[in-house]
């Protein structure tokens, strides 16, 4: 049974550019939670999808965005990168409350 | 803002020794989880606690909770090399999981 998983693992872009990472749940899964995480901190939380709708959003601007799939895959999307925008991205996908995470995404902005 | 501060930030341990850590937080919660990070990848659940339990056990892992005091805390027994990494508590309030910066735990052979 293959846990998360998320695409692709780094990725390096220039300020101002567009980003999509990917995310497949854990099989069963139904809800896919997207997470932040700067160097040295804690994982800040993004957003959460269920039923293909954005079910809570943490204090992140329009800039991101996201979508989940009819398989509950799902997408992060940044646009107009920011430096700021540097970390890890960690996607979490989870059944009766209990989250599993996957490797996360390296993005770099310079 | 983040819900959870665990403390210390930091911890060196020779192997074989036991580590703690502890989390405080500052709304109620339904329950709170531990976490791994090994050199910043990705997250391997630990252990979770539900509101209603004070005590839980995982292998070399015990997790404590007191709502009252709004904090919990971790300690891995008989520490390993393998038990180097970043420890964070993230506390569950539906539909997300609020972490603290976490604890950095280094294990010396």
């Amino acid at each position: 049974d293959a846990g998360v998983t998320q695409s692709p693992t780094h990725l390096i872009k220039t300020r101002g550019q567009q980003v999509t990472l990917r995310c497949s749940p854990k099989s069963g899964h139904d809800t896919v939670s997207w997470y932040q995480q700067a160097l040295g901190q804690g994982p800040q939380f993004i957003f959460q999808y269920y039923e293909e709708e954005e079910r809570q959003r943490g204090n992140f601007p329009d800039r991101f965005s996201g979508h989940q799939f009819p398989n509950y895959s799902s997408e992060l999307n940044v646009n107009a990168l920011l430096l700021g925008d540097s970390a890890l991205y960690l996607c979490a996908s989870s059944l009766a409350g209990l989250a599993f995470f996957g490797q996360g995404t390296r993005l770099t902005v310079v | 803002s983040q819900q959870g501060e665990e403390d210390p930030q930091a911890l060196s341990i020779q192997e074989g020794e036991n580590a703690t850590m502890n989390c405080s937080y500052k709304t109620s919660i339904n329950n709170l989880q531990w976490y791994r990070q090994n050199s910043g990848r990705g997250l391997v659940h630990l252990i979770l606690i539900r509101s209603n339990e004070r005590e839980k056990h995982s292998g070399r892992l015990r997790v404590t909770l007191d709502t009252s005091k709004k904090s919990s805390s971790l300690l891995i027994t008989a520490s390993r090399a393998a038990d180097t990494a970043s420890y964070f508590c993230a506390t569950d309030v539906p539909p997300k999981l609020s972490f603290g910066a976490g604890t950095t735990v280094t294990v010396r052979a």
